[in-house]
């Protein structure tokens, strides 16, 4: 059901920056906010951005998020081995009537 | 701080209704200001929002799975609860539940960990 596309996979070495693109449409993210959630296997999953550049209390300022028209990225500076994880980006989408999650992007730390 | 847990069977048989609870702690359910969400995620597949409910047991769906689901509250035990119905194996997933701070904008702030559910005779 994934409206939103991202790029199933992405790397980089440690202290690189790496962008995650997540590309909508104007009933998505053309319309509304995004959110950036990290999955880890096992474990609960964390909101990153929220508000589409917005980070809650605890996530550090090399992770940051935006948006153009209908497609929204999500950077990740200074790379580090914890940032090995899957990343979806969300939004709700008024043709579905709800909440649309991107196809979701890999990022290993070489 | 806010911890979400899913609890429930494990495995569930093809046709029969899945059910699992949602058991809020660090918040109360009952003071409104946020919606409950379950979310899954099916093997080498991504995220699927499922459906969110209010404290006062409105609750809104995601139209794909609406006629199967439901989503209830117990305040009185701070929990809300997924039942889906008539499952196949297309239904084996990880499922999760989530606070949503806003219906429309998000985010899922805080989420639990997630309860495997497989679907097989």
């Amino acid at each position: 059901q994934s409206v939103m596309t991202q790029p199933p996979s992405a790397s980089g070495t440690p202290g690189q920056r790496v962008t995650i693109s997540c590309s909508g449409s104007s009933s998505n993210i053309g319309s509304y906010t995004v959110n950036w959630y990290q999955l880890l296997p096992g474990t609960a999953p964390k909101l990153l951005i929220y508000r589409t550049n917005q980070r809650p209390s605890g996530v550090p300022d090399r992770v940051s998020g935006s948006k153009s028209g209908t497609s929204a990225s999500l950077a990740i500076s200074g790379l580090q081995s914890e940032d090995e994880a899957d990343y979806y980006c969300a939004a709700w989408d008024d043709s579905l009537n709800g909440y649309v999650f991107g196809t979701g992007t890999k990022v290993t730390v070489l | 701080q806010v911890q979400l847990q899913e609890s429930g069977p494990g495995l569930v048989k093809p046709s029969q209704t899945l059910s699992l609870t949602c058991t809020v702690s660090g918040g109360s359910i009952s003071s409104g200001g946020y919606y409950w969400s379950w979310i899954r995620q099916r093997p080498g597949k991504g995220l699927e929002w499922i459906g969110y409910t209010y404290y006062t047991g409105n609750a809104y769906y995601n139209p794909s799975l609406k006629s199967r689901v439901t989503i209830s509250v117990d305040t009185s035990k701070s929990q809300f609860s997924l039942n889906l119905s008539s499952v196949t194996d297309a239904d084996t997933a990880i499922y999760y539940c989530a606070r949503d701070v806003l219906p429309g904008t998000g985010p899922f702030d805080y989420w639990g960990q997630g309860t495997l559910v497989t679907v097989s005779s």
